[in-house]
């Protein structure tokens, strides 16, 4: 097993145009959660899914992001409209289980609006 | 309000010394989970290690303990034998109650530097 995989890693794009990421989590993990890292700051939690149930989602989430996770095995976090505020690292990772298990993450995509 | 503080933007720690990263934490939960994860500068958080709240003993992983003080919601990391690859982002992280909403929250993080 590879790890959490994401892509792309890094995405430039201009104001008000839509943006797709996708996360490929551990094969076995039944849960994926989607996270945003601004420069200095803690991951923040966006969304989490358990197999393709969206169980969570922050009011930092507003109406501009979606995220899917068809069939329960990798997801997808869709910006629409993006405004320079977006630009982040937008972190996945995945756990099986609850308890002790830490998360596994991904290498991250940045993002970059111009 | 803030769940999560962690008081040390930066710290330094001579090669091979011991160095403690303060944690404290917010939460009316009885039961909840705590963690630290590490995020040098290639960006990808590890996790370290885990507490739970009813754990008895300290958590221990090689050379990262936790200390964990329940009475002052405190849950700080000991790295014994610091090395240069310590070098890094330390994000102390916190998960609330018993429930199927498995969401952890994050400190802002400390910045550790490992001097030679």
């Amino acid at each position: 097993d590879t790890g959490v995989s994401q892509n792309p890693r890094h995405k430039i794009t201009k104001r008000g145009q839509n943006v797709t990421f996708r996360c490929d989590p551990i094969s076995e993990h039944n849960r994926l959660y989607w996270y945003r890292q601004t420069l200095g700051q803690g991951p923040e939690f966006l969304t989490y899914f358990q197999n393709e149930a969206q169980l969570e989602k922050s009011r930092l989430l507003s109406d501009r992001f979606s995220a899917e996770r068809p069939k329960g095995s990798f997801s997808t976090l869709e910006i629409q409209r993006t405004e320079q505020g977006d630009s982040a690292m937008y972190l996945c990772a995945s756990s099986l289980g609850w308890g002790a298990h830490g998360y596994t993450f991904g290498s991250g995509t940045r993002l970059t609006v111009v | 309000a803030q769940k999560i503080t962690q008081t040390q933007p930066g710290m330094f720690v001579q090669e091979k010394e011991a160095v403690t990263l303060d944690c404290t934490y917010d939460t009316s939960d009885q039961s909840y989970g705590l963690f630290w994860y590490k995020q040098p500068s290639s960006g990808e958080m590890i996790f370290l290690i885990y507490q739970g709240s009813y754990d008895e003993q300290n958590a221990t992983e090689g050379r990262y303990s936790l200390n964990f003080q329940k009475a002052r919601k405190s849950a700080n990391l000991v790295i014994s034998a610091s090395q240069l690859g310590d070098s890094a982002m330390y994000f102390c992280a916190m998960r609330e109650g018993q429930t199927s909403y498995d969401k952890v929250i994050f400190g802002p993080g400390t910045s550790l530097s490992v001097i030679p």
